[in-house]
């Protein structure tokens, strides 16, 4: 059992660029999620999904997008990286139902020039 | 979802508690109180939740108010690889399952 996965663990992106963060989970998990942490905060919910096909904009959602066409697979993708989109992103699983514990992958630390 | 308030830093001696309040005085009845910690920049790990009653697993001890208006975590006998940011968070369990982080607690374990 992986866990979830993330994929890659470092990124260096030039403004304008465009790239698709990877993440995956082998628990048959229907939630997962995309956060992005800046330095000294908490985590801030960019993108979520609660079942293949389903996505829907967290609190932070400008400048990505996001599809879920499998249970297993929630990509990120940047479509023209900003300098403000520097940042390390976690990508999360959990069950809707139970104790709603949620599973974090290792992270992808961004920098964008 | 409740705010939430936490000190941003404690210490705390190797091998005795370490006790992390919050304040949820906005929390509403059917809101659960999260505990998650984050060790040095790895994703955020679950620790503990509860509605009202006290709950304990292998890892700590969460205990809430009976106004339900703050919390304590409790971490039994600290060590060194229990230094960590703690969150506290409260949220409705719905199908969506949207965590809402603060800055959250800076807690160091001296040796």
């Amino acid at each position: 059992n992986a866990g979830v996965t993330q994929t890659p663990k470092f990124q260096v992106l030039k403004t304008g660029q465009s790239m698709t963060l990877q993440c995956a989970q082998d628990m048959n998990h229907e939630y997962m999620s995309w956060y992005r942490q800046d330095p000294g905060m908490g985590l801030r919910l960019i993108h979520y999904s609660v079942g293949a096909g389903i996505t829907d904009q967290g609190e932070v959602p400008n400048g990505y997008n996001v599809s879920r066409s499998t249970t297993e697979d929630f990509p990120l993708r940047l479509l023209s990286a900003a300098p403000s989109q520097t940042s390390v992103y976690f990508c999360a699983s959990a069950l809707i139902s139970g104790t709603y514990e949620q599973y974090f992958g290792p992270g992808t630390r961004l920098t964008v020039t | 979802d409740a705010k939430t308030t936490q000190p941003t830093s404690m210490d705390c001696a190797e091998g005795r508690a370490a006790n992390l309040p919050c304040n949820h005085s906005t929390i509403s009845g059917n809101e659960y109180v999260y505990w998650y910690r984050q060790i040095h920049s790895q994703g955020p790990q679950y620790i503990i939740h509860g509605l009202k009653n006290n709950e304990t697993n292998e890892m700590a001890s969460l205990i809430i108010t009976e106004d339900r208006k703050s919390s304590t975590l409790i971490l039994p006998h600290a060590t060194l690889r229990d230094t960590a940011v703690y969150y506290c968070i409260v949220r409705i369990q719905t199908g969506a399952n949207n965590l809402f982080f603060g800055t959250g607690t800076r807690l160091t374990v001296i040796p």
